[in-house]
């Protein structure tokens, strides 16, 4: 298996722009999760799905950010407008059941915005 | 006060050396992961438990439940095991909370 794939893995945008992450999920997955990572933050979750329903967004930061899982193997993950204090890292990770079931975790995004 | 704390931040041995990595938490929860983030970034699931002891190679992690503690050893810890250590919770069935996480540097 190819394992979590996403794309793509570096991002340079400038402020105001509208910036799409993607993600494909271990095939059988049926949990998807997005993670954002700074170095002030460390890990946080951002939203995570369930057979491709969005569970809790709680951690979403705000209405700039939004989050779609059309079908079991794509989401996205989309910010617009963008800002500076988005540049992070955003990982995606998948696991066969759910949080308490091992999480699989893509390459991440390296996200930067000017 | 976070509700997990890891310690040390930061802790730099000699190879060989056995390690130890603590992780304190503060809310009930139904399980632990134990993370590993290598140098270029990646992220990798170690562990995932809910009591006792779990051994894979060289690396054991243990939890107790009652005392909201886990640790994460490495025996032999070699250069390669160098990394991020990162501690995260599971309450309920899938939010998961960070620890700040455990930078590990393995001298040759």
């Amino acid at each position: 298996d190819a394992g979590v794939i996403q794309s793509p893995r570096h991002e340079v945008t400038e402020m105001g722009q509208e910036v799409t992450l993607r993600c494909k999920p271990i095939s059988g997955h049926n949990s998807l999760f997005w993670y954002r990572q700074t170095m002030m933050r460390g890990l946080e979750l951002l939203i995570y799905f369930n057979n491709n329903v969005p569970i809790d967004d709680s951690g979403m930061p705000e209405d700039r950010f939004s989050a779609k899982m059309p079908n079991a193997s794509f989401s996205t993950l989309k910010i617009q407008p963008s800002e500076p204090r988005d540049s992070a890292v955003y990982f995606c990770a998948s696991s066969p059941r759910g949080g308490g079931d091992t999480q699989y975790f893509g390459p991440g995004t390296r996200l930067t915005v000017l | 006060k976070n509700e997990v704390e890891q310690s040390p931040q930061n802790l730099t041995a000699q190879e060989g050396e056995f390690i130890t990595i603590n992780c304190s938490y503060s809310v009930g929860i139904s399980a632990l992961h134990w993370l590993q983030q290598h140098p270029g970034g990646g992220i990798v699931s170690l562990f995932m438990l809910s009591s006792g002891k779990k051994k894979h190679g060289r690396l054991i992690a243990t939890i107790n439940i009652q005392e909201k503690h886990s640790s994460l050893h490495i025996t032999a810890s070699h250069p390669r095991d160098s990394a991020v250590y990162i501690c995260a919770l599971i309450q309920g069935a899938q939010k998961l909370v960070f620890g700040q996480g455990t930078r590990l540097t393995i001298n040759p």
